[in-house]
């Protein structure tokens, strides 16, 4: 069965420090899609990133970056040179083509960057 | 507007109350979704709407009655909820309900049950 792991619960940095969020799954197909999402206090989940498993290019998004590595199912986050705005939820997903349209999410990790 | 929006933001109930969420979204897009996010627990899946039709019960309770009148508005009926229905609940919607899709959510309402 499908499932996203993040073990990672909280995690607190003080401003300007590079922090790195660990996300692995589990899925015996060999398409699918990850995503990682950022939830500030506000609630509404933000569109961060999608990749799919035939695209194992790291990629870089401002102080953002992604490192999918298929031999060891982790697609982890690097938050480089963190802020405060960055405190937030962050959570990956794992989509799968051959079921529906589901999202199987992890359980978050808490992200707390300290002035 | 854009993007998803949802009304209420908040909303306090008694077990014995009727309410509505009303889910909106203006990306033009086809397929809808309703998510619970309690505290400590992953997000679950609640419904799916496909072009307005529902593709996808996730065995939720019958207190919870899902609408979807056309593909850019969603509502989710609730009567007689339990003090465990108390989440934040979360539309989100995508292109065409494809796997692999990426779904846009909105700011959520935060239920709490009485």
């Amino acid at each position: 069965a499908q499932k996203v792991t993040q073990a990672q619960t909280e995690i607190s940095v003080v401003e300007k420090e590079d922090v790195t969020l660990d996300c692995v799954y589990e899925t015996r197909d060999t398409t699918y899609y990850l995503f990682w999402y950022k939830q500030p206090p506000s609630g509404e989940l933000v569109f961060l990133i999608r990749r799919n498993s035939f695209d194992e290019q790291n990629e870089i998004s401002g102080r953002y970056s992604w490192n999918f590595q298929k031999s060891t199912s982790s697609f982890n986050f690097t938050i480089t040179a963190s802020q405060v705005v960055d405190s937030a939820v962050y959570f990956c997903a794992l989509s799968e083509p051959r079921g529906t349209d589901k999202l199987i999410f992890g359980t978050g990790t808490r992200l707390q960057v300290f002035p | 507007e854009t993007g998803v929006t949802q009304t209420p933001r908040h909303l306090v109930m008694g077990m014995t109350n009727k309410k509505s969420l009303k889910c909106e979204q203006h990306l033009g897009h086809n397929a809808m979704y309703w998510y619970k996010q309690s505290a400590k627990k992953p997000l679950e899946l609640m419904f799916v709407y496909n072009f307005k039709e529902q593709t996808e019960n996730n065995s939720v309770p019958s207190r919870f009655s899902p609408e979807c009148p056309n593909s850019s508005h969603l509502f989710l009926h609730l009567h007689t909820l339990q003090p465990e229905d108390s989440a934040l609940y979360l539309c989100a919607s995508s292109q065409g309900g494809r796997a692999g899709e990426t779904q846009y959510f909105g700011p959520g309402t935060r239920l709490l049950v009485l």
